[in-house]
C-alpha cells in the first residue's frame, strides 16, 4: 500500500517562473492538503482539496493555486515565484478531514527559487 | 500570529535520560493536540495525541501532558534513544493542522 507520494523531490526555479508540484494520496484517502515549511519553521497550511473543490485556504496569496483530480491526486501551482517561496512543500492526505493520527504526509518537494 | 509556540529550537539529551519538549498555545478553543516527529528527507509522522478532556496520555516511552489553565503541553520521552533524534512539532487540529516551529532533539549516545 503506497503512502503519499510527491513529485518532484527537488527542483530549482528562477524568480518570476511558475512551478507545479504533484501529490498522490494514500490509497482510500479523498482529501489532500498542502503545507509550506520554510527553513526553521513549522509547516504552514496552504489549502485543502476535497471532492475536487478547494474546501479551506490558509493565509497565502492567490499566486498559490491548486487542483484536485477525479482520482484524488492533486497539484499545487505557484506563479510569479519569489525568493521567499523557497521551502519544503508537503502534501498530506486523509479520509475527509481526518484526525491527527489519520493524516499522512508525503516526503515533500524541496523548491529553491534563485 | 503564532498560535502554537515551541520556544526551544533545540535540545540535547543523554541516551537513557528523559527528554522533555514543551509547547504553548494561545487559543483556549483548541481542544485536540498532537505531536509529530520528522526525520530529514521524510514527511512528519504522527507520534501521540491528547484531547482537552484529558491531562495525560501515554504510549510506551512517550507521554504527553496537557495543562489547560496554562495553555501548555509537554512531551516526555523516557528513556531517550538515539533513534529519537529528530525534529518534533506540536500541533493542534481544528479543520486544519496548525504547527509549532519545532524542536530539534539530539540524543547523545
Amino acid at each position: 500500500d503506497a503512502g503519499v507520494t510527491q513529485s518532484p523531490t527537488h527542483l530549482i526555479k528562477t524568480r518570476g517562473q511558475q512551478v507545479t508540484l504533484r501529490c498522490s494520496p494514500k490509497s482510500g484517502h479523498d482529501t489532500v492538503s498542502w503545507y509550506q515549511q520554510a527553513l526553521g519553521q513549522g509547516p504552514q497550511f496552504i489549502f485543502q482539496y476535497y471532492e475536487e473543490e478547494e474546501r479551506q485556504r490558509g493565509n497565502f496569496p492567490d499566486r498559490f493555486s491548486g487542483h484536485q483530480f477525479p482520482n484524488y491526486s492533486s497539484e499545487l501551482n505557484v506563479n510569479a515565484l519569489l525568493l521567499g517561496d523557497s521551502a519544503l512543500y508537503l502534501c498530506a492526505s486523509s479520509f475527509d478531514r481526518g484526525t491527527g493520527n489519520t493524516i499522512y504526509f508525503g516526503e515533500g518537494s524541496w523548491l529553491t527559487v534563485v | 500570529d503564532q498560535q502554537v509556540k515551541q520556544n526551544s529550537p533545540s535540545l540535547s539529551v543523554q541516551e537513557g535520560r528523559i527528554s522533555i519538549l514543551n509547547c504553548d498555545y494561545t487559543n483556549s478553543m483548541f481542544d485536540y493536540f498532537l505531536w509529530y516527529k520528522k526525520y530529514p528527507a521524510e514527511g512528519p509522522t504522527f507520534l501521540i495525541s491528547i484531547s482537552s478532556i484529558k491531562d495525560k496520555n501515554e504510549d510506551g516511552r512517550f507521554t504527553v501532558f496537557l495543562n489547560k489553565s496554562a495553555k501548555h503541553l509537554s512531551l516526555h520521552i523516557v528513556p531517550s534513544q538515539p533513534g529519537d533524534s529528530a525534529v518534533y512539532f506540536c500541533a493542534t487540529v481544528r479543520e486544519k493542522l496548525t504547527f509549532g516551529t519545532g524542536t530539534r532533539l539530539t540524543i547523545i549516545p
